[in-house]
């Protein structure tokens, strides 16, 4: 089944104890991109990918740090988590050449 | 930069009342325009796109959308909406950079019995 998937789904952790979310694509799809969720905001880019190893900053990258070693994979990592990085984040995936995205169930994530 | 705002935050419709939610972009050049559904507790699904060609889109769930161009506009109809139409809706452009979408803050639809 083509997909996109997230681990964790839900997360409560400590400010400043570092974490990462990952994301796993197996559409062979280019692109890939982190969102946050936040009521009455929409969805916000964090970080996005055009292929491996070519990364480059959203709307929102304060705090954040991804990597694309690979094609499949796209991690989102909290070097250091604080409490306004609570949110609901979503991973999505798509081709360069529909413009389309694909996204993952959702990660909750609380920072106390 | 370019933006996208939806209006409607929050709309509260009786089963079998027709829906329009309004989309407007910021961006003079060519657009490519999707909605999106989240439903409860779910990830956001796509409803439908506009790439070219006809202007009125039509989607899964009898749901369409009309591009008015003049207007920078993309709203999402529905003639008669069910209760299982609850959920928020989205509004995205993307303007030609790959798959970078810019997102609305979305309506949030309540369709009551």
């Amino acid at each position: 089944e083509a997909q996109v998937t997230q681990n964790p789904r839900y997360l409560i952790t400590v400010t400043g104890k570092k974490l990462t979310v990952t994301c796993s694509q197996n559409m062979n799809h280019e692109y890939m991109s982190w969102y946050r969720q936040d009521p009455g905001l929409g969805l916000r880019q964090i970080y996005y990918s055009m292929n491996v190893e070519v990364t480059d900053k959203g709307d929102v990258p304060e705090g954040y740090k991804v990597s694309r070693k690979e094609k499949r994979n796209f991690p989102l990592i909290l070097e250091s988590p604080s409490p306004n990085q609570t949110s609901l984040y979503f991973c999505a995936s798509g081709l360069h050449k529909t413009y389309e995205q694909y996204f993952g169930p959702g990660t909750r994530l609380t920072v106390t | 930069a370019q933006s996208v705002s939806q209006h409607n935050h929050h709309v509260i419709l009786s089963e079998a009342a027709s829906l329009e939610l309004g989309c407007n972009y910021s961006y003079g050049g060519t657009v490519n325009l999707f909605w999106y559904v989240q439903y409860p507790g779910q990830h956001l699904q796509l409803l439908l796109k506009y790439f070219s060609g006809d202007p009125l889109v039509k989607g899964i769930k009898g749901f369409e959308a009309e591009f008015i161009k003049s207007k920078f506009s993309f709203n999402l109809r529905k003639p008669s909406v069910q209760w299982s139409d609850t959920a928020e809706y989205f509004c995205a452009v993307n303007t030609g950079t790959a798959s970078k979408l810019t997102f609305g803050t979305g309506t949030r639809l309540q369709v009551t019995l």
